[in-house]
């Protein structure tokens, strides 16, 4: 069972750069949100899901789309990077939204330069 | 725009001692209340989510009690351990957006010094 996993570990990227962070689960999961992590501001929401082509916006989703064509996947995209979105990217599951505990990736750090 | 605080930013605690904090949130549309533990270089983990008023969780030596009226949580530590040196986050959930989403505070960092 390997939970929620996040690809890539790490990326640097250059200013106007698009690129996908990939996030799956295997626990059937029909809930699933990005944060980003920034110093001194704890999590704060991207975008979430409340399944499979259902997805809304958070408290910070200028610069970002996702989509959920399955239950597993839920892709981040940055369509152009700036260095404002350098952070820490997670992404969370859920079996019950917010009546139950979400699940964690391991983040990715990205690096806009 | 959902408002989460927690109390304080960081603390430090000599081994042993109890100690506790606050989480502050918007006492309308409750729908949830969520605590994590997040240890340097890990993923955030839950440890608790409490939905009623009056709630108390309890889970080893941690524990954390619920006032939606008031809108606020209590997490407790008892004889904290070096182990117990992690950032504490809670998260509320509102009860609309479909009761799927949850904001985050921006956490208590809490150190055990031996």
């Amino acid at each position: 069972n390997a939970g929620v996993t996040q690809t890539p570990k790490f990326q640097v990227l250059k200013t106007g750069q698009s690129m996908t962070l990939q996030c799956a689960q295997d626990m059937n999961h029909e809930y699933m949100s990005w944060y980003r992590q920034d110093p001194g501001m704890g999590l704060r929401l991207i975008h979430y899901s409340v399944g499979a082509g259902i997805t809304d916006q958070g408290e910070v989703p200028n610069g970002y789309n996702v989509s959920r064509s399955t239950t597993e996947d839920f892709p981040l995209r940055l369509l152009s990077a700036a260095p404002s979105q350098t952070s820490v990217y997670f992404c969370a599951s859920s079996y019950g939204g917010a009546s139950r505990g979400y699940t964690f990736g391991s983040g990715t750090r990205l690096t806009v330069v | 725009i959902l408002n989460v605080e927690q109390s304080p930013q960081s603390l430090h605690v000599q081994e042993g001692d109890s100690t506790n904090f606050t989480c502050s949130f918007p006492s309308s549309n409750f729908y949830a209340l969520h605590w994590y533990r997040w240890e340097t270089a890990k993923s955030p983990e839950a440890l608790f989510v409490m939905t009623l008023n009056g709630d108390e969780k309890k889970k080893g030596r941690i524990s954390a009690t619920l006032n939606t009226k008031e809108g606020y949580s209590y997490l407790y530590i008892k004889g904290s351990q070096p182990e117990d040196s992690a950032t504490y986050l809670c998260a509320f959930g509102p009860m609309y957006s479909s009761a799927s989403k949850i904001i985050f505070g921006s956490g208590t960092r809490l150190s055990i010094r031996p």
